[in-house]
């Protein structure tokens, strides 16, 4: 079946920082990936939406400088975390959609997530 | 997309069959009901998804009501390891858009 890889799956990092967060579809082509962030006990609430080749759009109240996102090929999405401060520790969790051909009334396909320590 | 509606949590003891119940009173004719479900600290699995009839694959069975504007996920013989947070999410089959999660049930499988 239709697998997202997400690297790494914990990280801890220093106060103004950068992270990187790497999502990879390994059996499919994805031209659409999301990022999802989740505290504790809360929902997934949907980030940004990444698109290959053009910039990706992002849901309100999220800050694009902060978190920048490249969908540079098919199968990569990269999730930054720019100067990274404690409240930005969160579990951060891709997903891609199987489109067409691939079973796309399936939905999506989850990573395993990362766990993003900022200390 | 429609919005749903799910208990915050559930008791369930293991062996026995859970059902998780999904208000979407709202959903258009084009919608379909999907499952997901989220053990702790991982991503989202995908369970099952359903648009009119009445699904069942080797995870679970999905029963939708004849109005459409309800559902149940029925796990047949919960395990400890069935324990985790429940997503009904209804939007548009083919939609490559924007996939949101509500706040879910939490099924507690207990021995």
């Amino acid at each position: 079946g239709a697998v997202v890889s997400q690297h790494p799956s914990w990280v801890i990092c220093k106060s103004g920082t950068s992270v990187k967060i790497e999502c990879r579809s390994l059996d499919f082509q994805a031209t659409t990936m999301f990022w999802y962030r989740q505290f504790p006990k809360q929902s997934l609430m949907l980030m940004a939406t990444s698109n290959e080749g053009s910039k990706a759009t992002y849901e309100q109240g999220v800050e694009k400088d902060k978190f920048l996102i490249n969908h540079a090929s098919l199968t990569l999405s990269t999730l930054t975390v720019t100067s990274a401060h404690p409240e930005d520790s969160s579990f951060y969790i891709c997903s891609a959609h199987l489109g067409p051909g691939q079973g796309s009334t399936m939905g999506y396909t989850f990573g395993s997530g990362t766990r993003l320590t900022v200390v | 997309d429609a919005k749903t509606t799910q208990p915050p949590s559930m008791d369930c003891a293991e062996g026995r069959a859970a059902n998780l119940p999904c208000n979407h009173s709202t959903i258009s004719g084009n919608e379909y009901v999907y499952w997901y479900r989220q053990i702790h600290s991982q991503g989202p699995q995908y369970i099952i998804h359903g648009l009119k009839n009445n699904e069942t694959n080797e995870m679970a069975s999905l029963i939708i009501t004849e109005d459409r504007k309800s559902s149940t996920l029925i796990l047949p013989h919960a395990t400890l390891r069935d324990t985790a947070v429940y997503y009904c999410i209804v939007r548009v089959g083919n939609n490559f858009n924007k996939f949101y999660f509500g706040s879910g049930t939490k099924l507690n499988v207990k021995p």
